[in-house]
């Protein structure tokens, strides 16, 4: 089955600094989201992308987050200056088409801010 | 208020034993549901829609409720590897983001 890959699996950074999780998603996918997931909390949205752009996203993803998708392949997500409060599971999913029922999620990157 | 509610559990059944889950949203214009599974820190797995005449897949079986709001999952003959966290997930339509319930915990023991 293909895979939706992202890297790093962990990322330890200091409050304050600039992080950006990597997302490779699924080659013929056309929407891309990013979730995150507190230690023992629920699955979270962040935000969705369509077409180089955000369709839509929630209160979580403020002016500190922004998502990219430069090249093609790789769909990032960057979180300006981190807080204490922003580590979790981060959780990169895509999607054939806005019809599909199956929402393909990558491993995630566990992000610890210390 | 929360829109998708979960009992947490967990449940802790014998190898063999039938589980049922139950789930209630708020939002009656949720227009798709299903069920997920998650392994300890791993990624949320689609296991299966839940249509308003209910489905079957194996052991697993999803029903829906509209006029109660409700989404219940039936696992038969539970097996060790059934052991994770089972997400009650709903759409509202299209492309609008799943919204996740915080996932009730199913221990089976040998």
């Amino acid at each position: 089955e293909p895979e939706v890959t992202q890297t790093p699996s962990h990322q330890v950074t200091q409050m304050g600094q600039e992080v950006i999780l990597r997302c490779v998603p699924i080659s013929n996918h056309l929407y891309f989201y990013w979730y995150r997931q507190i230690l023992g909390q629920k699955v979270e949205f962040l935000v969705s992308f369509y077409n180089n752009e955000i369709s839509e996203k929630s209160e979580i993803f403020d002016d500190q987050f922004s998502v990219e998708r430069p090249d093609g392949s790789n769909f990032t997500l960057k979180i300006r200056s981190t807080k204490l409060e922003d580590s979790a599971m981060y959780f990169c999913a895509s999607i054939t088409d806005r019809i599909s029922e199956k929402l393909f999620f990558g491993s995630g990157t566990q992000l610890s801010v210390l | 208020r929360k829109e998708v509610e979960q009992d947490p559990g967990p449940f802790n059944v014998p190898e063999g034993a039938t589980v049922a889950f139950n789930c209630t949203y708020s939002n009656s214009a949720s227009q798709s549901f299903f069920w997920y599974r998650q392994d300890c820190r791993k990624e949320p797995k689609l296991l299966m829609s839940v249509y308003s005449s209910g489905n079957e897949d194996g052991r697993f079986t999803a029903q829906l409720n509209r006029a109660s709001q409700y989404i219940s999952l039936l696992i038969r003959d539970s097996k060790l590897s059934d052991s994770a966290t089972y997400l009650c997930v709903r759409k509202i339509s299209g492309n609008t983001p799943l919204v996740f319930g915080k996932g009730t915990r199913l221990s089976v023991i040998a």
